[in-house]
């Protein structure tokens, strides 16, 4: 069974760090391009991040580029967003996604994880 | 980036009748010499992640059931349910992949009436 499983969420103060991880399970991780999709607290969705298969390409939001930072551990099956000065804007619901082809780009979302919810108030 | 806007925001319709969701983007997802549409769309369900019903506008994932289909090409793409069941209240929205940053629509809600 394909799973994808978040942790990391929080209660952050706005300007402070975090780090979400995705830990995948039942498919061959390095197959597949990963995202990072957010989804604010009744509100749509917005895409955050992606990266290919093997890390070359990589790909951000104008809302995040320059805060956030994507990465992979293909040894370790994970997917990670290091989100830094974080803002109140930054409060969403944080979706592991994979792609359903192999390039980060050009790309729709086969596979959702349950989320793990980001808060940035003080 | 690529706007993509869904109508209506919200869609009562009584179990059994056709339910009908536009999206329109603000420039063509058709690529010319592929002849594809870059175009797919998501259901989400109360305290549930979204699920992904069609891509290339019309392909069907696995598991959708047939009563649900995509159509439209370049601009304009709408999705229908044919003959609306319960399991089929959520949100849907519809999002573009033609660009190298893909954006959703605003979310069309399908309550029964």
């Amino acid at each position: 069974e394909v799973q994808l499983v978040e942790s990391g969420g929080d209660l952050v103060q706005p300007g402070r760090s975090l780090r979400l991880s995705c830990a995948v399970s039942g498919f061959t991780f390095d197959n597949y391009a990963m995202h990072w999709v957010r989804q604010a607290p009744g509100k749509g969705l917005e895409w955050v991040s992606g990266i290919n298969w093997n890390g070359a390409n990589i790909g951000y939001a104008d809302s995040v580029k320059g805060r956030f930072t994507i990465s992979r551990d293909n040894a370790k099956n994970s997917l990670y967003l290091q989100m830094n000065s974080l803002r109140a804007e930054d409060t969403a619901l944080y979706y592991c996604i994979r792609g359903a082809l192999g390039g980060y780009d050009h790309n729709w979302f086969d596979t959702w994880g349950q989320g793990t919810p980001v808060t940035v108030s003080s | 980036d690529i706007v993509m806007t869904q109508s209506p925001d919200s869609l009562v319709v009584s179990l059994g009748e056709r339910a009908a969701i536009n999206c329109k983007s603000s420039q063509s997802v058709l690529h010319s010499s592929k002849k594809k549409n870059y175009l797919a769309w998501y259901q989400q369900k109360p305290g549930q992640p979204p699920k992904v019903l069609m891509s290339w506008a019309s392909t069907r994932e696995s598991g959708v059931p047939d009563r649900i289909s995509g159509s439209g090409s370049g601009t304009d793409f709408t999705l229908t349910i044919s003959s609306l069941q319960a399991e089929d209240v959520g949100v849907y929205y519809c999002q573009q992949y033609y660009s190298i940053v893909p954006t959703f629509g605003q979310g069309t809600k399908v309550e029964i009436k």
